[in-house]
């Protein structure tokens, strides 16, 4: 089935920096990524459409200055965090389409980030 | 708006004990909808995609069916290792996947 990956898995920083968190398809492209955001007991909320090659498409209420996402190749998608915040804290979750393969409308998702600010 | 809601929100089941999960949805032009299975502090774990009414799959203790208004995921037999938050989602033909809140199984042995 279709793989995907998300490095690192927990990550803590101090208030102010950035982190960058990568999504990677391992055995399939995508033109498409996803990130989503999970506060805990809560369902994942959608953040920001990637595409490869051009601009993301951000959410209403995400701040794409604070997200910047950047989807540079089939493989990868980045996100990275700026000035964090302890309110920034959360669960970030991508997922990504396998265009090529039978279920070209199914979304795979990596394992997950977790995002700690102090 | 699509809209997803799931039901019960938690589910507590005997070892052996056969259940349903319930989602509803309301979409613009269903393209598809998920199952998938999420466990604490990791990313959802793909199941089922159902594309159109009348569809069954199954897996393993798992069946999940679709009619125009909902869609059911069947546990046969449940053992503790299916304990897990199960989440159905759709896609519409606005491209978009709208997530339902999900329902909580916990499974005695």
């Amino acid at each position: 089935g279709a793989v995907v990956s998300q490095h690192p898995s927990r990550v803590i920083c101090k208030s102010g920096t950035s982190v960058k968190i990568e999504c990677r398809s391992l055995d399939f492209q995508a033109t498409t990524m996803f990130w989503y955001r999970q506060f805990p007991k809560q369902s994942l909320m959608l953040m920001a459409t990637s595409n490869e090659g051009s601009k993301a498409t951000y959410e209403q209420g995400v701040e794409k200055d604070k997200f910047l996402i950047n989807h540079a190749s089939l493989t990868l998608s980045t996100l990275t965090v700026t000035s964090a915040h302890p309110e920034d804290s959360s669960f970030y979750i991508c997922s990504a389409r396998d265009q090529g393969g039978g279920h070209q409308e199914t979304q795979y998702f990596g394992p997950g980030t977790r995002l700690l600010v102090l | 708006e699509d809209q997803v809601t799931q039901s019960p929100e938690a589910l507590r089941l005997q070892e052996g004990e056969s259940s349903s999960l319930n989602c509803s949805y309301t979409v613009s032009g269903l393209r598809g909808l998920f199952w998938y299975r999420q466990d604490p502090g990791k990313g959802p774990e793909f199941l089922f995609t159902l594309y159109s009414a009348g569809e069954e799959k199954e897996k393993e203790r798992l069946k999940a069916t679709l009619t125009k208004k909902e869609s059911f995921l069947h546990i046969t037999a449940p053992k503790p290792e299916d304990s897990a938050t199960y989440l159905c989602a759709v896609l519409g033909a606005h491209q978009k996947v709208t997530f339902g809140t999900g329902t909580k199984l916990q499974v005695i042995p």
